[in-house]
């Protein structure tokens, strides 16, 4: 079926350099892709979304980047900073639909 | 204004046990669900519910029940615990479908021996 996944498991960066997360998706009929971050013992914290006739959306140090032609969803961060640190999924959600589906999650680790 | 809180925070089962998981919200929110997490796996939505009185079924509803008598709570209830439910269960609110935000609960870790 179709799926929502992550090319990397973990990522390790050094604080201050920029961190790109990576994301793959198949489902052609999402509208929407979303990035969320996920603290140590703490529920998913909403971070930016994208809608599906965009390529890029800027948030405050975050970037989303669409690729619908190879079906790949980008997040990066500029200056990554300790706080950084956390476990990040992307999920994707048709328009009208309540399941938004998440991927596996990638482990962002920033080293001082 | 404390979001989005779940109870408990910790509970073991043994198999056949029932149980049930309570999620409040204090921000007004329409929409609710229900998601478990298990190790390597992203969230899956168990049930969600779109206002006060409806619930609908997700991804994995299998073994699981909800009710939305009031509209700051949602109840997930386990009626006979098997290991498999063993997870993490997220407690999330949206204003509207139309918003992709969800505020999630800090989450209930569930053991079942």
């Amino acid at each position: 079926g179709e799926s929502v996944g992550l090319h990397l498991p973990t990522l390790s960066v050094q604080e201050g350099d920029n961190s790109i997360i990576n994301c793959a998706y198949s489902n052609s009929a999402s509208d929407y892709f979303i990035w969320y971050k996920q603290e140590s013992g703490k529920g998913p914290q909403f971070i930016i979304d994208i809608r599906s006739n965009m390529d890029k959306r800027q948030g405050q140090r975050v970037t989303v980047l669409l690729n619908k032609t190879v079906k790949h969803l980008s997040l990066q961060i500029a200056a990554t900073q300790p706080g950084d640190s956390a476990v990040y999924f992307c999920a994707e959600k048709e328009y009208n639909n309540n399941d938004m589906r998440f991927g596996a999650g990638t482990r962002l680790t920033v080293k001082p | 204004n404390a979001g989005v809180t779940q109870t408990p925070k910790f509970r073991v089962l043994k198999t056949g046990q029932s149980m049930t998981l309570l999620c409040a919200q204090d921000m007004n929110h329409e929409y609710m669900y229900w998601y478990r997490q298990d190790p390597g796996m992203g969230l899956r939505l168990i049930h969600y519910s779109v206002g006060e009185g409806t619930t609908a079924k997700g991804e994995v509803p299998d073994g699981y029940n909800v009710s939305r008598l009031k509209k700051q709570n949602f109840l997930l209830g386990l009626e006979s615990a098997a290991p498999s439910q063993t997870s993490v269960y997220f407690c999330a609110s949206s204003f509207t479908l139309l918003v992709n935000e969800q505020f999630f609960g800090p989450g209930t870790r569930l053991t079942v021996l």
